[in-house]
């Protein structure tokens, strides 16, 4: 089956730039998709088809894929941006589901 | 506006079973493809059904044979049928839907805790 890989956790101060990676072969191919997940909350659509925003998402939420690795981008990072994210493509040939096993965005 | 509510859960035992329901409005749940994602506690999400428009239906190895997706168009509503639990099995279960035509997740429910413990 297909496998999404993403850092545990990606640490950034305010106002930086946090960018949160998504390994999968050849995923570029793929079109991905990103959530945020604040503690006790549902998941939240963030980025998806690669970089194009659902209408409410600040500019600041932003995303690439090419080759092996897509990238969420979060500019201008706020305190409230801190919760997990999630990588998520839709893959044929397994199960159709694929989730990244997620990463931790930890504002300093 | 869409909402998609879940219901059914709670404690049951290894080898018991338990029925959710998520129901659905703002939308018909035949029109969509929609599916069960679970999150174990301190886990992260993990996909477990999906239901496509036509009636078609898959499932994560994990829950093969244990678990069946429906839905009941005149209830507009989706359920997760799951038998033989276990201790594994414990997890926060939302229903989510595609968005049409599409293969993300443009809504979710608030999730219904089930707990499989003796």
């Amino acid at each position: 089956s297909y496998v999404l890989t993403q850092p545990p956790s990606v640490s950034v101060a305010p106002g930086q730039t946090a960018r949160i990676t998504c390994g999968g072969n050849n995923i570029g191919s793929k079109s991905v998709h990103w959530y945020q997940q604040k503690p006790g909350q549902a998941p939240v659509l963030v980025v998806y088809d690669d970089s194009d925003r659902p209408s409410g998402i600040p500019e600041r939420f932003s995303g690439s894929n090419s080759g092996n690795t897509a990238t969420l981008t979060i500019s201008r990072v706020e305190a409230g941006d801190e919760a997990d994210y999630y990588c998520q493509v839709w893959d044929s040939s397994s199960d159709p589901v694929v989730f990244g096993g997620g990463t931790k965005l930890t504002v300093l | 506006e869409v909402q998609l509510v879940e219901s059914g859960g709670g404690l049951v035992q290894p080898g018991g079973s338990l029925r959710l329901s998520c129901a659905a409005s703002g939308f018909t749940v035949s029109s969509n493809y929609m599916s069960w994602v679970r999150q174990a506690p301190g886990k992260g999400l993990e996909w477990v059904s999906v239901i496509y428009s036509g009636g078609s239906t898959y499932y994560a190895d994990s829950v093969k044979g244990r678990f069946t997706i429906s839905r009941d168009n005149s209830k507009n509503t989706l359920y997760l049928q799951m038998n033989s639990l276990r201790a594994e099995d414990t997890a926060v279960y939302y229903c989510a839907r595609f968005a049409r035509g599409e293969y993300y997740f443009d809504y979710w429910g608030q999730g219904t805790l089930v707990t499989v413990s003796s």
